[in-house]
């Protein structure tokens, strides 16, 4: 099976610009979650997504938004970029059916704000 | 909300040392989840263990949910096992992870 997929994986915006990352989650998996990771702040939850419902949801301004796909691909954008949002953003997967909620997660996409 | 402590913090080895790293939390919780963060980014699942012990050949993890920790023993150390290892519980209901601040291991050789 495949992994978690991300695109783009490194992207560099301009402050006041907004910004949409995609995530593919492993085929089969419905639930998709996003978090974000700064040295300052550690990994974050940013919201969680399952058949296309936003579940769970962390403390983010509004400007941080998602949503998800029918076929469970989910996006997330930022709009009116601060120099605080550079991070990685990874995105993770999950069946979550029966008693398993292991998250797989893919490789990230790195945003820089200048 | 629920606490992740991991320690130590950092941790410098020479290859072929074992080591222990433990994950503190603050409030029962549903699972738990070890992982290790590769140089360019990406969290390697290493254990999924919501109670009881695992192994995977060089690693083995242990949780003792009642008494709210778990242990990763890393044994016989390479330098490819340099990097940051994460502990991740499941805060209440559906699919959020809460993460320890991490232990950056670097093994020497």
């Amino acid at each position: 099976k495949a992994g978690v997929t991300q695109t783009p994986r490194y992207l560099i915006k301009t402050r006041g610009q907004q910004v949409t990352l995609s995530c593919s989650p492993i085929s089969g998996h419905r639930s998709v979650s996003w978090y974000q990771q700064t040295p300052g702040q550690g990994l974050q939850f940013l919201f969680e997504y399952f058949s296309e419902t936003q579940r769970n949801k962390g403390n983010f301004p509004g400007r941080f938004s998602g949503r998800q796909f029918s076929n469970s691909r989910s996006e997330m954008n930022v709009s009116t970029l601060e120099l605080g949002d550079s991070a990685l953003y990874l995105c993770a997967s999950s069946s979550s059916t029966g008693s398993s909620y292991e998250q797989y997660f893919g490789p990230g996409t790195r945003l820089t704000v200048t | 909300g629920i606490q992740v402590e991991q320690s130590p913090p950092d941790l410098i080895l020479q290859e072929g040392a074992n080591s222990t790293l433990r994950c503190n939390f603050s409030d029962s919780v549903n699972n738990l989840q070890w992982f290790h963060q590769n140089p360019w980014g990406q969290l390697i699942n290493l254990f999924y263990i919501p109670s009881g012990t695992k192994q995977n050949g060089r690693l083995s993890a242990t949780t003792v949910a009642t008494e709210r920790y778990s242990l990763l023993y890393i044994s016989s150390s390479q330098t490819t096992d340099s990097g940051v290892y994460f502990c991740a519980v499941f805060s209440g209901g559906y699919n959020k992870l809460i993460f320890g601040a991490g232990t950056r291991l670097a093994v020497h050789p």
